[in-house]
């Protein structure tokens, strides 16, 4: 079975500057998906990026980007120039690939979260 | 295009009672997701729908919890008899296909159980 673990359960940044938070998984399979989600206080899951494990580019969307180290299975996520509306729950998630064999490959299997506090 | 609608948003019961909660999923979309979201823990998936077939159910504590999806569209997952345990946000996400990779996530439903 697939796991994911978040080690930090609160990081917190200043605003413009720079924070990363760390995510490893554990998983048999060759090819994937990883994707970081946050969580405002809404509640409401909004994706923030995804890396498929086959691309050795690391994905990048406007100030958020990843170090995905495949061999280590490590996925971190880099948010640059901190805004107070990054502040949030963020979730680091794996998913099968489909035809990796098996019936259901549409789960998300989630990490525990960190927390990002970011101060003015 | 409007987005996954969930109700109640919130809801407190006593234990041993039953409630259920209601999922309106993207129109058009043909898989749909319960997750259970225990405080301070990331979601975990309950059950998987694809149209009116389950797909994984295998998360699903069955001799409480029951989910259908009639018809393919909406769904609806109870909890009968509710525990303590069971308080928690539970999370609503549909997706194009199982072959789609992203979920889009309804509000929740944050339930108590005193």
């Amino acid at each position: 079975a697939q796991t994911v673990t978040q080690s930090q359960p609160e990081m917190s940044v200043q605003e413009a500057e720079t924070v990363t938070l760390s995510c490893t998984y554990d998983t048999s399979e060759s090819d994937y998906y990883l994707f970081w989600y946050k969580q405002p206080p809404s509640r409401q899951m909004i994706l923030v990026i995804r890396q498929e494990a086959y691309k050795q580019q690391n994905a990048t969307e406007n100030r958020f980007s990843v170090n995905f180290q495949k061999a280590a299975k490590s996925f971190s996520l880099k948010i640059s120039d901190s805004q107070l509306g990054d502040a949030a729950m963020y979730f680091c998630a794996y998913r099968r690939l489909p035809g990796a064999g098996g019936t259901s490959y549409g789960k998300l299997t989630f990490g525990q979260g960190t927390i990002l506090t970011v101060h003015p | 295009e409007a987005g996954v609608a969930q109700s109640p948003r919130y809801k407190i019961i006593e234990k041993r009672q039953s409630v259920a909660f209601w999922c309106n999923p993207i129109s058009g979309h043909a898989t749909l997701y319960w997750y259970q979201q225990i405080l301070g823990q990331g979601p975990k998936l309950l059950i998987q729908f694809q149209n009116n077939g389950v797909v994984d159910d295998s998360q699903l504590p069955k001799d409480r919890f029951s989910a259908e999806r009639l018809k393919g569209v909406d769904s609806t997952l109870k909890i009968q008899p509710a525990k303590l345990e069971d308080s928690a946000v539970y999370l609503c996400a549909s997706s194009r296909g199982q072959g789609d990779y992203e979920q889009y996530f309804g509000p929740g439903t944050r339930l108590t159980v005193t």
